[in-house]
């Protein structure tokens, strides 16, 4: 079946640095896209989101680039804090239909 | 505002015994659903409803029930719980589960034995 997936289970990057974390997915009818962050313990939280009729969206910090050609989704964060660690995920929806597919996620550890 | 709230935060079932994980939001989102988190895998959609008195299915339905009576109030029933349900679940509402952000509550972490 149709799935998002991520190319990088763990990612680990210096304070400061930038961090650039991927999604592929398979779905060429899938239209809408969401990043999520998960700390430790709690419930996901929406970083950013982008339609298929986009490129690029950007957010403090964040900037979502999605290439429809290739089918991948990356999520870059400018100079990387150690708040931004934790699991970040990629979900995407269909249309009107109602259920968002998520990915298994990548651990972002930023080192000080 | 509240935001999402569930209850219980964590919960040990034994096999076969039945129990009901509370959802409410006080943000009058349409759209509630519930998802299940199991290590190492994304979030997969259980249930959702798209307003009061309506509901469906998502990608893991089997096993437990749910019900929209009220806009705040989306709780899941689990009929006679197996060591399978084992996993944190988590309840999200929104406007819409496109272009609209979702909140999630905190999660409920269940165990069963």
């Amino acid at each position: 079946g149709e799935s998002v997936g991520l190319h990088l289970p763990t990612l680990s990057v210096q304070e400061g640095d930038n961090s650039i974390i991927n999604c592929a997915y398979s779905n060429s009818a899938s239209d809408y896209f969401i990043w999520y962050k998960q700390e430790s313990g709690k419930g996901p939280q929406f970083i950013i989101d982008i339609r298929s009729n986009m490129d690029k969206r950007q957010g403090q910090r964040v900037t979502v680039l999605l290439n429809k050609t290739v089918k991948h989704l990356s999520l870059q964060i400018a100079a990387t804090q150690p708040g931004d660690s934790a699991v970040y995920f990629c979900a995407e929806n269909i249309g009107s239909n109602y259920k968002l597919t998520f990915g298994k996620g990548t651990l972002l550890t930023v080192n000080p | 505002n509240a935001g999402v709230t569930q209850t219980p935060k964590f919960q040990v079932l034994k096999t076969g015994q039945s129990m009901t994980l509370q959802c409410a939001q006080d943000m009058n989102h349409e759209y509630m659903s519930w998802y299940r988190q199991d290590p190492g895998m994304g979030l997969r959609l259980i249930h959702y409803s798209v307003g009061a008195g309506i509901t469906d299915q998502g990608e893991v339905p089997n096993g437990y029930n749910v019900s929209r009576s009220t806009t705040e109030d989306f709780p899941l029933r689990l009929l006679s719980a197996a060591p399978s349900q084992t996993s944190v679940y988590f309840c999200a509402s929104s406007y819409s589960p496109v272009g609209y952000e979702q909140y999630f509550g905190p999660g409920t972490r269940l165990t069963v034995t």
